[in-house]
């Protein structure tokens, strides 16, 4: 089956730790995203890739940090300069003739 | 200008009432407007999508009304049933290469029995 494999969905982390969630497709589209949803503020984009070894910011970028080395894979690492990480990381991926986003089914992040 | 304002924060209706979830845009530019359902724990689904070339489009229960001049939008459940108890998203975005989706900011539904 096609989609979009997120993991771990828990993680816990201290304070001060790095962590990286990883997003992995097999559905073969060129675009993927890392999204971040917080109770009552939707979904905020941190970072999208539209191409293998390039990625650009999205609106809340600061503390996170991506890679696209491969087209199937863009983890995303969330570093000890993010303030206040706790919270549920969305990955999605798109193609251009649709506009249509395909989620992962996320990865929970608590920071203890 | 990027914005995409969605109401109501949250709604309760029975079964079998009409919710009817609102969002109004800025961008002219938007030519893409898809509503996304979101169970607990999960990623968002694509439910139904439409583009301004029409002013209503039905797929099942779901209905996405658009109306171009006021540059606002709305999603009708027709009967609705317990299990469409999610959260909802509109978003909107121009099309024709990898235009960033605009989300709203959610409406959290819950039907009753």
């Amino acid at each position: 089956d096609g989609g979009i494999t997120q993991s771990p969905k828990y993680l816990f982390r201290k304070e001060g730790q790095n962590v990286t969630l990883s997003c992995e497709q097999n559905l073969n589209h060129d675009a993927m995203y890392w999204y971040r949803q917080d109770p009552g503020q939707g979904l905020r984009l941190i970072y999208y890739s539209q191409i293998v070894n390039d990625f650009q910011k999205g609106d809340i970028a600061e503390g996170y940090s991506v890679s696209r080395e491969k087209k199937e894979s863009f983890p995303l690492t969330v570093t000890s300069a993010q303030k206040n990480p706790t919270a549920f990381y969305l990955c999605a991926s798109s193609t251009p003739q649709t506009g249509e986003l395909f989620f992962g089914e996320g990865s929970r992040l608590t920071v203890l | 200008q990027q914005q995409v304002k969605q109401s109501p924060q949250s709604l309760i209706v029975q079964k079998g009432g009409i919710p009817i979830i609102n969002c109004a845009y800025e961008n002219t530019a938007f030519d893409y407007f898809p509503w996304y359902q979101q169970f607990p724990g999960k990623g968002p689904a694509l439910l139904i999508a439409i583009r301004p070339d029409v002013s209503e489009k039905k797929e099942g229960r779901f209905t996405i009304s658009f109306n171009k001049s006021a540059k606002q939008f709305s999603l009708h459940i027709m009967d609705s049933q317990p299990g469409d108890s999610a959260t909802y998203f509109c978003a909107a975005t121009s099309t024709g290469g990898y235009n960033k989706l605009i989300f709203g900011a959610g409406t959290r539904l819950a039907v009753h029995p």
